[in-house]
C-alpha cells in the first residue's frame, strides 16, 4: 500500500494562478483532510470529507474549493492563489466516517509558495 | 483562548533524561485524544493514543486528565532520535480533530 500520496511535492504560482492539488489514498478509508501548516500556527483544517460525496468546511475554508471525486480521491482547488496562501497542505485519511476514535494518516505533503 | 494549547518550547535536554509535555483544551465534551510526532518538512505520523486509563509504550507514558482538561506526554531516556516536534490532538463526537502548535524536543549529546 502507497497509503495517502499527494501531488505535486512543491509548486510555485503566481498570484491569480488557479492550480488543483491532488490526493489520494489506497487504504479504503471513509473520511479525507485537507489542512495547511503555517510556521507556528499548527496544522489548520480547510475542508473535510466524511464520506464519498459529501464535503465540509473547516476552520480556514475560504479561497478554497474541494471536490470528493471518489472513494480514493479528495483534491483542492485554489481558484485565484494569492500570498496570503503560501503554505504546506496536507491532506489526511481515517478509516471511519463520522464518528469513531481511530486516527488520521497524513500525506507527505505539498509546498506551495504563492508569489 | 485556543482550544488546544501546548508550550512551543524548545526543549533542551541531554541524551538519557527524561522530559514531560503537557497539552491543555477548552472543549469539555472532547472525546479522543493523541499525540502525533512530525518531523521537520515531514507529515505527522500518530505516536500514541491517549486513554482514560493512561497508556505506555515503551519509553513513551501518555495521561489524560479531564478533570483539570490536559493530556501529558513523558518520554523516558530520551535519544538523538527523539528530537522532533510533538503535536496535541484532542477531537469531538464527530471527529473534527483540533492541533495543537506543537512543542519542540530537541535532544542533544
Amino acid at each position: 500500500n502507497a497509503g495517502v500520496t499527494q501531488t505535486p511535492k512543491f509548486q510555485v504560482l503566481k498570484t491569480g494562478q488557479s492550480m488543483t492539488l491532488q490526493c489520494a489514498q489506497d487504504m479504503n478509508h471513509n473520511s479525507m483532510y485537507w489542512y495547511r501548516q503555517d510556521p507556528g500556527m499548527g496544522l489548520r483544517l480547510i475542508y473535510y470529507s466524511a464520506s464519498e460525496g459529501t464535503t465540509d468546511k473547516g476552520e480556514v475554508p475560504n479561497g478554497y474549493n474541494v471536490s470528493r471525486l471518489n472513494k480514493r480521491e479528495f483534491s483542492l482547488r485554489l481558484e485565484s492563489a494569492a500570498p496570503s496562501q503560501t503554505s504546506v497542505y496536507f491532506c489526511a485519511s481515517r478509516p471511519r466516517g463520522e464518528g469513531g476514535t481511530d486516527t488520521q494518516y497524513f500525506g507527505p505533503g505539498t509546498r506551495l509558495t504563492v508569489l | 483562548r485556543k482550544e488546544v494549547e501546548q508550550d512551543p518550547g524548545p526543549f533542551n535536554v541531554p541524551e538519557g533524561a527524561t522530559v514531560a509535555f503537557n497539552c491543555t483544551y477548552s472543549n469539555s465534551a472532547s472525546q479522543s485524544f493523541f499525540w502525533y510526532r512530525q518531523d521537520c518538512r515531514k507529515e505527522p505520523k500518530l505516536l500514541m493514543s491517549v486513554y482514560s486509563s493512561g497508556n505506555e509504550d515503551g519509553r513513551f507514558t501518555a495521561q489524560l486528565n479531564r478533570a483539570s482538561q490536559y493530556i501529558s506526554l513523558l518520554i523516558r531516556d530520551s535519544k538523538l532520535s527523539d528530537s522532533a516536534t510533538y503535536l496535541c490532538v484532542v477531537t469531538g463526537g464527530s471527529y473534527i480533530p483540533t492541533f495543537g502548535r506543537g512543542t519542540s524536543l530537541i535532544v542533544h549529546p
